[in-house]
């Protein structure tokens, strides 16, 4: 299993600025995803990360506000960029288990944009 | 966007009684998940249940796949005031498409 720690935990921005989220797993997996929880809501893909290549995104969500980096098989980052309201949420990444076995879970950032 | 849904949105029990969810999904998968969300945190993996298995056991917790109907069960035994929390099925599909896609959730409110 892979172990997954994620900072900030929880953040206040002003609207208008950015804020980066970092995941570190304590092994080296291929694909890592970035999620949204909108507040009451379930988990939305924002993008898939992969190692070496431009990350892949979902159907609304663009790059300029949501670029990703993944310069490691161990190491992402997802920055939310001039940030709104709306941007409020729960941010998760997360590692594709090995085979046909289970993901992996950082603890998740709360964000709250003010 | 969400393939699954999940019924109930809402379930409230004493403690000591059954609760079951139920989620449905709309394609084939390799797997199917569930996991648990305590106040808005991050994930904990509860079970995973291959396409090719019908029912599995972990503890309180038992997992049924129905892949003719596209559907599962999660059904926790004697429940606890500690069961208190979001639970979400998550299925992955594999081909071309490696995230998981997650059901819509049941928000469980286990009462002492």
């Amino acid at each position: 299993s892979a172990v997954i720690s994620q900072k900030p935990s929880r953040d206040i921005c002003q609207r208008g600025t950015s804020l980066t989220i970092q995941c570190q797993v304590d092994s080296q997996v291929t694909m890592m995803f970035w999620y949204r929880q909108q507040p009451g809501q379930s988990l939305t893909l924002i993008a898939t990360a992969n190692q070496g290549s431009e990350a892949t995104y979902e159907s609304g969500f663009v790059i300029d506000k949501f670029p990703i980096s993944r310069p490691n098989l161990t190491f992402s980052t997802l920055t939310v960029s001039n940030m709104s309201p709306e941007d409020s949420s729960i941010y998760l990444c997360s590692a594709e288990g090995q085979g046909n076995t289970e993901a992996f879970f950082g603890q998740g950032t709360r964000l709250t944009v003010v | 966007s969400q393939q699954g849904e999940e019924d109930p949105q809402a379930l409230s029990i004493q403690e000591g009684e059954n609760a079951t969810m139920n989620c449905s999904y709309k394609t084939s998968i390799n797997n199917l998940q569930w996991y648990r969300q305590n106040s808005g945190r991050g994930l904990v993996h509860l079970i995973l249940i291959r396409s090719n298995e019908r029912e599995k056991h972990s503890g309180r917790l038992r997992v049924t796949l129905d892949t003719s109907k596209k559907s599962s069960s999660l059904l926790i035994t004697a429940s606890r005031a500690a069961d208190t929390a979001s639970y979400f099925c998550a299925t992955a599909n594999g081909g071309g498409r490696r995230a998981l896609t997650f059901g819509s959730g049941t928000r469980l409110q286990v009462q002492p």
